[in-house]
């Protein structure tokens, strides 16, 4: 209910290839982000973008880009996918309006790398 | 950003009041509390957050102690749909790399 879709919702790939995971905003929120969630691990960021083409890089980075080349979506793409990448991805959105504004969730994309 | 401390578990009645204890001692003057709760298998989502004063919305309340060291999330009549991992989560809020830190979390069960 936050205007938030991700696509796909489930995906299995193979070691080696290109993934490439969606995130699409109806809110034309400023923020947008990525998150990886592992048992063990919580969630943590993988990338981040604060405005069209403005991306930069969170605390789990590697292997993984961006891009942004409209408000409404953030790309997040896995060059050549490694086991160690499956997880399940969060996109989240924040409005840049309103003192401590929160982040909403997207339902994930539950993604398998085999 | 301020480290938060929460219970690893409780368990509530259904249809009685919910109270979520955080502790934030070493917070500063310009961080947030936000609380978020996930239910098996989706997104996190927002429940509330607050700066200082209480807040209350239609999904929860938000006491912060008057020092600011601790906080208290409370559902006013929980529901087995409120089981969940509940999230509280200190930031400064305004800078560009405004990440969430989610850390362990309380699992609250509402049994019928």
């Amino acid at each position: 209910d936050a205007g938030i879709t991700q696509s796909p919702r489930h995906k299995v790939t193979e070691t080696g290839t290109p993934v490439t995971l969606r995130c699409h905003q109806t809110e034309n929120h400023r923020y947008m982000y990525w998150y990886r969630q592992d048992p063990g691990h919580g969630l943590r960021l993988i990338h981040y973008s604060y405005g069209v083409k403005d991306t930069d890089k969170g605390e789990v980075s590697d292997g993984y880009s961006v891009s942004r080349s409209k408000t409404e979506d953030f790309l997040l793409t896995l060059e050549s996918a490694t086991s160690s990448q499956t997880s399940v991805y969060f996109c989240a959105i924040r409005a840049r309006t309103g003192e401590g504004q929160p982040q909403h969730f997207g339902d994930g994309t539950r993604l398998s790398i085999l | 950003d301020a480290k938060t401390t929460q219970p690893t578990s409780m368990d509530c009645a259904e249809g009685r009041a919910a109270n979520l204890p955080c502790n934030h001692s070493t917070i500063s003057g310009n961080e947030y509390v936000y609380w978020y709760r996930q239910i098996h298998s989706q997104g996190p989502q927002y429940i509330i957050h607050g700066l200082k004063n209480n807040e209350t919305n239609e999904m929860a309340s938000l006491i912060i102690t008057e020092d600011r060291k601790s906080s208290t999330l409370i559902l006013p009549h929980a529901t087995l749909r409120d089981t969940a991992v509940y999230y509280c989560i200190v930031r400064v809020a305004g800078a560009n790399d405004y990440k969430l830190s989610f850390g362990a979390g309380t699992t609250v069960t509402v049994r019928a």
